[in-house]
């Protein structure tokens, strides 16, 4: 799987947008690119996933660049709920396992 | 309820006992993961059941550490002769039928603390 990086921590200003980015310099072809977080004391959720197009749904957008080797999970408009670990995982689709890196700790302050 | 459940939530225990540690799947998931949480950092993969496909027990740390399933439905991860390390949140995940990455749902996970 390839490797990705993540800032440790980011901060954001409650109704403003967050934007994670997430480098994945070695991603191959037929790799996604998924979100989980993960809030404090509560097992990891799923965000949401993409190849190369951008996604959008309830939750979040993910835009991915053209090369994919990078891409930034954007929260139109962070509530303090959204204080969380963030983890951006590259996997083949058809992978049985998700590893986990340590993600971004973001916090959002009022 | 319809999401995973994993007990106990908490237990502390003290070095050189046994554990056991339960996780009830999403009914119907035929994919059982276990990983383990230290405190501050990632999640570590354990050991992942598939349907009737033998385990992969590639993340096991050691030969004290084992887990069970019986069909599709609950799962025991046990650790032998526990040790300070050891202290960690173990989470449990299930997922649906099929090969996809995106479907885990986690449970809300065991904290271990060993004295």
């Amino acid at each position: 799987d390839a490797k990705t990086t993540q800032p440790t921590s980011m901060d954001c200003a409650e109704g403003r947008a967050a934007n994670l980015p997430c480098n994945h310099s070695t991603i191959s072809g037929n790799e996604y690119v998924y979100w989980y977080r993960q809030i404090h004391s509560q097992g990891p959720q799923y965000i949401i996933h993409g190849l190369k197009n951008n996604e959008t749904n309830e939750m979040a957008s993910l835009i991915i660049t053209e090369d994919r080797k990078s891409s930034t999970l954007i929260l139109p408009h962070a509530t303090l709920r959204d204080t969380a670990v963030y983890y951006c995982i590259v996997t083949s689709y058809n992978t049985d396992k998700l590893i986990f890196g340590t993600g971004t700790r973001l916090q959002v302050f009022p | 309820g319809a999401g995973v459940s994993q007990s106990p939530s908490n237990k502390v225990t003290e070095k050189g006992k046994d554990v056991e540690l339960r996780c009830d799947p999403i009914s119907g998931h035929t994919a059982l993961y276990w990983y383990r949480q230290r405190l501050g950092q990632g999640l570590e993969f354990l050991i992942y059941f598939q349907g009737n496909s033998a385990p992969d027990k590639s993340g096991l740390p050691s030969d004290r550490f084992s887990a069970e399933r019986t069909g599709e439905s609950v799962s025991t991860l046990t650790i032998q002769r526990t040790q300070q390390e050891d202290s960690a949140v173990y989470l449990c995940a299930s997922r649906a039928g099929g090969r996809r990455a995106d479907t885990q749902y986690f449970g809300p996970g065991t904290r271990l603390t060993v004295l």
